[in-house]
């Protein structure tokens, strides 16, 4: 089964301290992983995705087969950064696809 | 930019009253989703929809149904409403290519 894991409910950071959301996850095909982000009052939207391998509001997320993970990482924490962040597993089923998401996290940064 | 609009922001419904929740998108995307999203649970999948008149159900479908009459029409149905699904209700569209998600504002129902 297709499972997302985010083990962190809650995370809290100072404003310039390097930051590491984590997500773990377990699919028997070929994973695609996304992070979303949803700031305060505001729709989810994706930060991430890694396919692309890009570099969003400085945030970077490796897939590590190797450990299931795609942790989302930024050195220099914003106070704007702060938001729910949820990692999602992209799957097939029947024929069809959706996205398992994890629990989420919610990063706090601190001035 | 993609457009998906929830016709409620704010719902407050009694026990038993039959909800409905509306969604629509304007990007032709062929997968329309509706989940729920609960504090420390994150965001559950209730059912799915990937062509007209097609649905799946999701990881938590029991006391919901779906109509999805119109590409760009996806209804969420409870039949008879419980306290339990007091939530914030998204709908969700996605692009087949790259599966990428878009995602309305939101539906905060009450249940009383």
């Amino acid at each position: 089964a297709q499972r997302v894991t985010q083990p962190e409910k809650l995370l809290s950071v100072f404003k310039g301290a390097p930051v590491e959301l984590k997500c773990n996850y377990s699919y028997s095909g070929s994973p695609e992983l996304f992070w979303y982000v949803q700031y305060s009052r505001q729709r989810l939207q994706l930060l991430l995705r890694h396919i692309s391998r890009e570099s969003i509001k400085g945030f970077t997320a490796d897939l590590n087969k190797g450990e299931t993970s795609f942790h989302l990482k930024k050195p220099f924490a914003q106070e704007e950064d702060s938001a729910m962040y949820y990692c999602a597993l992209r799957s097939s089923q029947g024929g069809s696809e959706k996205l398992v998401f994890g629990k989420g996290t919610k990063l706090t940064v601190n001035p | 930019d993609v457009k998906v609009t929830q016709s409620s922001r704010y719902l407050v419904k009694r026990t038993g009253e039959k909800v409905f929740l509306e969604c629509v998108q304007d990007m032709d995307h062929e997968n329309m989703f509706w989940y729920r999203q609960d504090p420390g649970l994150g965001l559950r999948l209730i059912y799915f929809s990937y062509d007209v008149k097609m649905k799946e159900k999701g990881d938590i479908p029991e006391g919901y149904s779906v109509s999805r009459e119109k590409k760009e029409r996806f209804s969420l149905i409870l039949e008879s409403a419980s306290t339990n699904q007091t939530s914030m209700y998204l709908c969700v569209t996605g692009e087949t290519n790259t599966g990428e998600l878009f995602f309305g504002e939101g539906s905060r129902l009450t249940v009383l």
